[in-house]
């Protein structure tokens, strides 16, 4: 079993449009969780990290469900300039999930 | 600005030849690491480094070999037994290999073989 998994997509939403990921994570000692944008033929770059509680920044939300060692997401009122992948990734691992590519349309 | 810098961004190999990726940071970051990403692909893991003079194998290690003499400098050598090396290779560094903090990227050297 892979140690992080994420649904590869694609997502093809329209613009506006509200659109959710999620990534499952195999070890319960993770403490910390993050989430990555890979815009095309670029470095992964720190999105947000995912707090226990839940939190937000602008039209992104993340969320850590322990129990069930997933952690998710959402974006509000997609932009063309969304387009990009995904890829999240937990502490005490240094692997990535695949990514999540996400393509916004006019 | 602290930051890790890969070089060269663009590398053309000819088949049997060994090639070196710089990386070198200088956000004072114990652990380092480099992955292998394919087109349409995730990011591999090839090695990764807690301290200076250790490192460990990751997941396609075969092929690569790399060094940690100083903190600030973790480079791959592709060897020419790599039988596919054409590929983004990204260097990654951390706080430590908690990596409690995430992970921050160079933005990658292009390999070629031709």
């Amino acid at each position: 079993r892979k140690e992080v998994e994420q649904d590869p997509g694609p997502f093809n939403v329209p613009e506006g449009a509200t659109v959710a990921f999620n990534c499952t994570y195999s070890n319960s000692a993770s403490q910390s969780f993050f989430w990555y944008r890979q815009d095309c033929r670029k470095e992964p770059k720190l999105l947000m990290s995912v707090y226990s509680s839940g939190n937000e920044d602008g039209r992104f939300t993340a969320q850590l469900n322990r129990a069930s060692q997933y952690i998710s997401l959402l974006i509000r009122d997609s932009k063309l300039s969304d387009s990009a992948t995904y890829l999240c990734v937990v502490n005490n691992d240094m692997r990535f999930g695949a990514g999540t590519r996400l393509t916004v349309k006019p | 600005d602290g930051g890790i810098t890969q070089s060269p961004k663009y590398l053309f190999r000819k088949e049997g030849q060994n090639v070196t990726l710089s990386c070198e940071q200088n956000l004072n970051h114990d652990a380092m690491y480099w992955y292998r990403q394919d087109p349409g692909q995730g990011l591999r893991l090839i090695y990764y480094s807690q301290i200076v003079n250790d490192f460990q194998k990751g997941d396609i290690a075969e092929g690569y070999s790399v060094s940690r003499e100083k903190k600030e400098s973790f480079p791959l050598t592709v060897t020419s037994a790599q039988k596919n090396p054409t590929a983004f290779y990204l260097c990654a560094s951390s706080t430590n290999l908690d990596g409690y903090y995430g992970y921050t990227f160079g933005s990658g050297t292009r390999l070629t073989v031709v």
